[in-house]
């Protein structure tokens, strides 16, 4: 079955950078668009940012336009979420998703902006 | 950006109960309308995609309807299982957007 596993979750300080990664594995990776969709603690879900298969098409949500860059190594199978200018706010499980109907989650990654 | 509200926030049944849950947006989105179950402490599981198809594996006492604006998530008849937060999500634009969530609770 599909698996889809993030990594690079962490603490760090306000301002700081994190990257994140999702690992990819049992389907065609290059066939599908990918997500990064948070979920700050005890909060609904909130899109962050998708990428086309061929990376043609990058579109990200206005809380983080300008601080946070998607990009994906189709040769690797994985896709990435460059975190620039954390805010705490920016608190939240991350999780990677397949496809325009996010079809397979991955298990998510615990990022934390504090002092 | 289309804005998603889902009606009720919360509710509380018990099993065997029909429950239906709305999810408005804030234009038309025709039938790009998505239905997420999420558990505590788990990833989101997607249960309807296209307002109105089965992701494979889900259970057929989940149903969604509706298109345009108005659309709902039904389960016929509730199971212990069922009992979650359920997310609907349009993916009609390009920037993806989800209602606030509605909890699922056992009365």
């Amino acid at each position: 079955e599909v698996q889809l596993v993030e990594s690079g979750g962490g603490l760090v300080k306000p301002g700081g950078s994190l990257r994140l990664s999702c690992a990819a594995s049992k389907y065609t990776f290059t066939s599908y668009t990918m997500n990064w969709v948070r979920q700050a603690p005890g909060k609904g879900l909130e899109w962050v940012a998708s990428i086309s298969s061929g990376s043609d098409y990058i579109y990200y949500a206005d809380s983080v336009k300008g601080r946070f860059t998607i990009s994906r190594d189709n040769a690797k199978n994985s896709l990435y979420l460059q975190m620039n200018s954390l805010r705490a706010e920016d608190t939240a499980v991350y999780y990677c998703a397949r496809d325009y109907i996010l079809d397979y989650w991955g298990q998510g990654t615990l990022v934390t902006v504090s002092s | 950006d289309i804005q998603m509200t889902q009606s009720p926030s919360s509710l509380s049944a018990s099993v065997g109960d029909r429950v239906t849950i709305a999810c408005r947006a804030s234009q038309s989105i025709s039938s790009f309308l998505n239905w997420y179950q999420q558990k505590p402490g788990t990833a989101p599981k997607l249960l309807v995609y296209g307002a109105s198809s089965l992701q494979s594996g889900v259970p057929s006492r989940f149903s969604g309807s509706g298109s345009g604006t108005d659309f709902t998530l039904t389960i016929s008849s509730l199971h212990p299982e069922d009992f979650a937060t359920y997310y609907c999500q349009q993916s009609y634009s390009t920037l993806r957007t989800f209602g606030q969530g509605t909890k699922v609770e056992i009365k």
